[in-house]
């Protein structure tokens, strides 16, 4: 069965530092990836995605995440993390030509004032 | 944002009885999604449709039940509810295409005494 690992279940930053949160999956064939996140009382919305090209994709708010196919590692990162980047956040893999999406159990990021 | 709702958002309800959660979008997606989601874990998909009248399950087994009658309602239907429901229920819809997104809606909480 497909897996999608993200060994880090809760951080805790202060403002300005950076940020890497990992994600690694078992599929061994071509993927689309994503990661979401889940601000306190909303709903998960899309943060970036990956599917061919360069391997280093930008997305909202100022995170990226760099695609290592060698490592099958999708890491998520941020420079300098705000009190608003607090949220839990998920990292999901599509294998190509499957119509399922394989999710982490999540990283509760906490960033402290 | 996207449009995707989901009734009830919370539901306690007794060990037996039969419950339906609601899940609509209005953004004409053919495809949607069940998952089930405990705290701390991943999100295991239970129910997915490609379209009208197409419902398959999902990697986790569930006891609950689908129907697909119109494009934008995917309702989930437990006949007899168990302590063992208890979880948060997410319907998520995806435009398909070479690289899918899904959207989310907000989630129901449902807790069986």
């Amino acid at each position: 069965a497909q897996s999608v690992s993200q060994h880090n279940h809760h951080v805790i930053l202060s403002e300005a530092a950076s940020l890497e949160l990992g994600c690694n999956y078992s599929y061994g064939g071509t993927v689309n990836l994503f990661w979401y996140v889940q601000y306190p009382g909303q709903h998960l919305q899309l943060l970036l995605k990956y599917f061919s090209g360069d391997p280093l994709v930008k997305g909202i708010k100022g995170f990226e995440a760099e695609f290592i196919k060698s490592k099958f590692s999708f890491n998520l990162r941020k420079p300098s993390v705000q009190w608003s980047d607090t949220a839990e956040y998920f990292c999901a893999v599509n294998p190509i030509n499957f119509n399922k999406f394989y999710f982490g159990s999540g990283t509760k990021l906490n960033v402290k004032p | 944002e996207a449009d995707i709702y989901q009734t009830p958002r919370y539901l306690v309800i007794g060990t037996g009885k039969k419950i339906t959660l609601e899940c609509s979008q209005t953004m004409g997606h053919d495809k949607m999604y069940w998952y089930q989601q405990d705290p701390g874990m991943e999100l295991h998909l239970i129910h997915y449709s490609y379209g009208v009248n197409s419902t398959e399950k999902g990697d986790l087994s569930s006891e609950s039940t689908v129907s697909r009658i119109r494009t934008e309602h995917f309702p989930l239907t437990l006949e007899s509810a168990r302590p063992s429901h208890t979880s948060q229920y997410l319907c998520a819809s995806s435009e398909g295409g070479a690289v899918e997104t899904q959207y989310f809606g907000p989630g129901t909480r449902l807790l069986v005494l």
